[in-house]
């Protein structure tokens, strides 16, 4: 069955510190990869998407994703994190097989950030 | 722009009761979105319109539950009867020319049924 998996719940890093959050998928080919950020009492915002080409990719806030075809991942890392980046962080995919297919949001990540 | 309007932002009713949630889409949006957040069971699509119509209901729970459009600027999710597992948060989002694009989200609807 096509799937999208956040392995982390939660994770805490220290202000500054890497920050690497995990997104793995099933699906029978690369589907459109996406990765959405939900701030408390707000809707989500778009971070970051691969359709296709080069595998790293740049969004918005200093972050960045890597896509991996042979591990099935799409992982979301920033160099350094700000306290201004708690929130939680959802990873969606899309199933690159034509015409509509609907999206599938994995079950987020909450990240926590200690000063 | 405003970015995706909904209302109310917050809802509180009893069981049995009518709820009916709105969302105004980002001008120019020709696709929309309503989904549904719990702890249980995450983000859900609840349904997908493209061009005022409904092309993906199958997220809808039961017949409980109704959308609508009637123009490209204004969108209603139905709830009739409530019960308290409709208790959630309601997302609309709107999205451009491609249903892949960026979503747009709105600030949702956290409905309470008691």
């Amino acid at each position: 069955a096509q799937s999208v998996t956040q392995p982390d719940i939660h994770i805490t890093v220290s202000e500054g510190a890497s920050l690497e959050l995990r997104c793995n998928y099933s699906y029978g080919a690369t589907p459109y990869l996406f990765w959405y950020v939900q701030s408390p009492g707000q809707g989500l915002q778009l971070l970051l998407k691969y359709f296709s080409g080069d595998t790293l990719v740049q969004g918005i806030k200093g972050f960045e994703a890597e896509f991996k075809r042979s591990q099935s991942s799409f992982n979301l890392r920033k160099p350094s994190v700000h306290w201004s980046d708690a929130a939680e962080y959802f990873c969606a995919v899309v199933p690159n097989s034509g015409g509509y297919q609907k999206v599938t949001f994995g079950t987020g990540t909450k990240l926590q950030v200690i000063p | 722009d405003a970015g995706v309007i909904q209302s109310p932002r917050h809802e509180v009713t009893e069981m049995g009761q009518e709820v009916t949630l709105r969302c105004k889409p980002i001008s120019g949006h020709n696709s929309l979105f309503w989904y549904r957040q719990t702890m249980m069971r995450g983000l859900e699509l609840l349904i997908y319109f493209n061009n005022n119509v409904p092309i993906d209901d199958s997220g809808m729970p039961e017949d409980r539950f109704s959308a609508k459009m009637p123009n490209a600027s204004f969108s209603t999710l139905k709830i009739q009867p409530s019960e308290p597992r409709d208790s959630a948060v309601y997302f609309c989002a709107s999205s451009g020319a491609e249903p892949y694009n960026e979503q747009f989200f709105g600030p949702g609807t956290r409905l309470t049924v008691l």
